[in-house]
């Protein structure tokens, strides 16, 4: 069966700080893979998507960026973390035509 | 446009009562997927249901069920005889046929099940 990993679970970072989040899923192959943002009391925005490996689009300008070095992992990393960068970070997959997206366990930062 | 609306942000219950959780969806495309999913305090959201644009059955599941109508461009969710672990956020999902799979998220409505 399939799982989706992602670490930290939780972080705190002062702000300027760099940031990199890992996510990487195991069970399956050339999964289409998502980064996903909650703030603190809201819905989830679309942050990167990337269909395959060094294969990266964005939805949102924003000093976040993505990379897939590797079919099954997925990293979101800044050079300098902003205050509005605090909230749940959800990774999230899915396979050939299946449509749904599986959700990791998400990441909750901190900007201080 | 495409957008999804949740107008209820908070819904409290008492446990047994059933609840009908409210979802809009806005869409230019004719094919689309929709999707409900739970996020219970743990965080990580958890999918419950995904209906095509071209079935518009309802569907059950124990004591979920889902009223999918075109016409209203209404997707609603109905948790017959709560109980207290329903409790989370449920968030309600578009994804237009030719999206590259992204979801287009509801702001979520909060359940709260008192025993």
């Amino acid at each position: 069966s399939q799982t989706i990993h992602q670490w930290p679970a939780t972080l705190v970072q002062p702000v300027g700080s760099p940031l990199s989040l890992e996510c990487t899923v195991e069970g399956t192959s050339n999964p289409n893979l998502y980064w996903y943002r909650q703030a603190a009391g809201r819905g989830l925005q679309l942050l990167f998507y990337s269909v395959g490996i060094g294969q990266i689009s964005s939805e949102v300008p924003q000093n976040l960026s993505a990379s897939r070095p590797q079919d099954r992992q997925f990293i979101l990393s800044s050079k300098k973390l902003l205050l509005s960068d605090s909230g749940f970070y959800l990774c999230a997959w899915h396979a050939g035509n299946s449509y749904e997206q599986y959700f990791g366990p998400g990441t909750r930062l901190t900007v201080t | 446009a495409q957008k999804v609306t949740q107008a209820q942000t908070e819904i409290s219950v008492v446990e047994k009562e059933d609840v009908t959780l409210d979802c809009v969806y806005e869409t230019r495309d004719t094919t689309y997927y929709l999707f409900w999913y739970k996020q219970p305090p743990s965080g990580e959201l958890v999918f419950l249901i995904r209906r095509n644009s071209f079935d518009e059955q309802n569907e059950i599941s124990g004591r979920y069920s889902w009223n999918f109508q075109k016409s209203t461009s209404s997707f609603n969710f109905t948790i017959t005889a709560s109980q207290v672990v329903d409790s989370a956020v449920y968030f309600c999902a578009l994804s237009p046929w030719d999206s590259s799979y992204k979801l287009i998220f509801g702001s979520g409505t909060r359940l709260l099940v008192r025993p």
